[in-house]
């Protein structure tokens, strides 16, 4: 599969803050979802989209299918100390069920 | 509780052994995958199935096996032919949609494999 670009690779932020970060592809992607890994854990699903220019929230998480269905976006908003993790973002392409995988967006929150 | 079992969660090698990674679901699942993760990267696709006694390599399967002789596991054989085995080896299953455009992957906890 092809690796997707994300961005930023990491960051640092303060609690309360509102936090986005972004994946592209060169591809045309029919899915994009979104996960979050502890440290030493399994990825966790967040959010999962389908259709292009599609917005979807789950409590403070609000992610967007990109109208071109080649990018998406994440949006943590307020966040707090356990929004801590790597958030990777997956896209699966429109002839193959396999995913493509971002290189994560590493989030540490400061108190 | 419905869900994935990787066992064990850390597991030790020394060079020039074969070692099996367990993977468990009870979802009722068709696929299985294997995923490597290394530090700073995307997981990258080792091995996948799609159903019983059948599965395909995926973009990085030289020094590795698996087999898949029951719906619910996917055991993983890491063997002396892979040169860097050191990672965090992650599976994970998915229901296997023919029509429907997208592909939920639910992970396990993952093992830690070090090779000494």
């Amino acid at each position: 599969g092809q690796q997707l670009n994300q961005s930023p690779q990491s960051m640092f932020i303060q609690e309360g803050e509102d936090v986005s970060m972004n994946c592209t592809s060169s591809s045309i992607f029919n899915t994009w979802l979104w996960y979050k890994q502890d440290p030493g854990e399994g990825p966790v699903l967040l959010i999962a989209l389908y259709k292009a220019g599609e917005l979807t929230s789950n409590g403070r998480l609000t992610a967007q299918f990109g109208i071109t269905r080649k990018d998406s976006f994440l949006n943590i908003s307020a966040s707090i100390p356990s929004d801590v993790g790597i958030y990777f973002c997956a896209g699966q392409g429109t002839n193959d069920y396999k995913l493509s995988f971002g290189a994560g967006t590493t989030v540490t929150v400061r108190a | 509780d419905g869900g994935i079992t990787q066992s064990p969660k850390y597991l030790f090698r020394k060079e020039g052994q074969n070692v099996t990674l367990s993977c468990e679901q009870n979802l009722n699942h068709d696929a299985m995958y294997w995923y490597r993760q290394d530090p700073g990267q995307g997981l990258r696709l080792i091995y996948y199935s799609q159903i019983v006694n059948d599965f395909q390599k995926g973009d990085i399967a030289e020094g590795y096996s698996v087999s898949r002789e029951k719906k619910e596991s996917f055991p993983l054989t890491v063997t002396s032919a892979q040169k860097n085995p050191t990672a965090f080896y992650l599976c994970a299953s998915s229901v296997l949609v023919r029509e429907l455009p997208y592909n939920e992957q639910f992970f396990g906890p993952g093992t830690r494999l070090t090779v000494l």
